[in-house]
Order: structure tokens, then sequence, then C-alpha cells
């Protein structure tokens, strides 16, 4: 059974960095399928961040791009998602999530269960 | 850039009737690249269904989802009470995923 397990700091002061790790186990990441980040702003809805390969080629949403680093270690099966100059706006749940793309269809198939980072002094 | 729209906002039923909910996208889209997610809350999303009708595994059959080109359609043939949650549809293209803002079930 894949499972994905997101990781970091719940607080984080504005004008800094988010980081967060997302360990994956059942599944070794370079066997396939694509890894990414989406986020849920409090009692709003779902936002995709990124999208990255076990080769680390990334995929970013282009309102975040210049924001947004992603790399993956398959030695400890995990990847990572930095965002930088964070705001009160990115103020979210944070999910990893392994994502099918490709074979015709394209959808995410497991999620992690998300932690709660805050942007606050 | 594709952006979906979900109506109606919020769905008021009661257990045992029939849910509707759609999903309209600003242009036409290939089925193959349309999902549905259910999220009950404090938990994460749950893949209900894609590339449009092909329900996920574990999925109940009371789940089905249809529509081509730019509008889409999650029907819930009976509700269960553990059926009422947030929905959202969902888009890949341009090696972007896309959501839609998402349809709340409440109990009416």
């Amino acid at each position: 059974q894949v499972q994905l397990q997101e990781s970091g700091p719940g607080l984080v002061k504005p004008s800094e960095t988010l980081s967060l790790i997302c360990a994956v186990s059942g599944y070794p990441i370079r066997r396939g399928y694509y890894w990414g980040w989406i986020r849920q702003p409090p009692g709003k809805g779902l936002e995709w961040i990124g999208t990255i390969y076990h080769d680390g080629i990334t995929y970013n949403n282009p309102s975040l791009e210049s924001r947004v680093t992603m790399s993956v270690d398959t030695s400890k099966n995990q990847f990572s998602l930095m965002l930088s100059s964070v705001t009160a706006a990115d103020t979210a749940v944070y999910y990893c999530a392994r994502l099918v793309v490709g074979s015709g269809t394209y959808y995410v198939d497991v999620w992690g269960t998300g932690t709660t980072v805050t942007v606050s002094s | 850039e594709i952006v979906l729209t979900q109506s109606p906002g919020t769905l008021s039923l009661s257990p045992g009737e029939r849910a509707t909910l759609s999903c309209r996208a600003s242009q036409s889209v290939s089925s193959s690249y349309l999902a549905w997610y259910q999220q009950k809350p404090g938990q994460s999303p749950r893949l209900l269904i894609y590339a449009a009708s092909d329900r996920a595994t574990g999925i109940p059959d009371r789940f089905s989802g249809s529509g081509s080109g730019t509008d889409f359609t999650l029907s819930i043939s009976r509700l269960e009470p553990e059926d009422f949650a947030v929905y959202y549809c969902q888009h890949y293209g341009r090696s972007r995923f896309t959501f839609g803002p998402g349809t709340t079930v409440d109990i009416k």
C-alpha cells in the first residue's frame, strides 16, 4: 500500500522560505509515476503547485513558478518542495501526492495526509 | 488556460436522493483528462472518477461520471450519509493540473 507523509515546519515567517518533505513508502519513486504538491488555503479549494518525475524533470504552476523549487531523492524515496518569499496568502494545508500522467489518463491517485503551514511573524 | 466552473456551489439534499453535480470547462477538453474527487472535513481528497467516467478502485457504483467536450457530470444515484462532502473536478492539460472550485453536498 502506497503511503505519503508530509513533514516540515508548521510556522514560517513572511518573506522566508517554506520547506517540506514528502516521504513515500510502499512504492519506489524511481519505478515511475509523477509526484507533486497541491495546497488548500483555509476554507478554500485545491491548487496544484507542481509535479516532479523521478529524473528530476519538473512542471510548475505558472502563478507560483518563480518561487517554487522541487527536488527528488530516490535514495531516500522522498521528494521536497521549497516555496520562497512567502506571504500570508501561502498559508494552507499542503498535500503531497502521486499523480498518474500519461497512458491516456491524468489524475491524482494517492494523497498524503496533509500538513498545515501558517505564514505569520 | 482551461478554467473549470462547478455548479451548484451548494446542493442540499436528503439521504436517498439523487445528486447531480456539474463541471464546465472554459473550452473543449478531452474526457481522458477529467477526474472527480471527494473531500470530507479534515481529510485528504479521494479519487472517485478518472477519464470522466471510470470509477476508481473501491468506489461504490452509486457514483458515476459522464460528459464530453465542455460539460461533465458527477452523479450519485442514492445519497448515503457518508456522501455528504465537497466534490472537486480536475483537468489536466499542458502539463498542468487545474481544479474546479468545488460543490458542497450537504444534508437538507
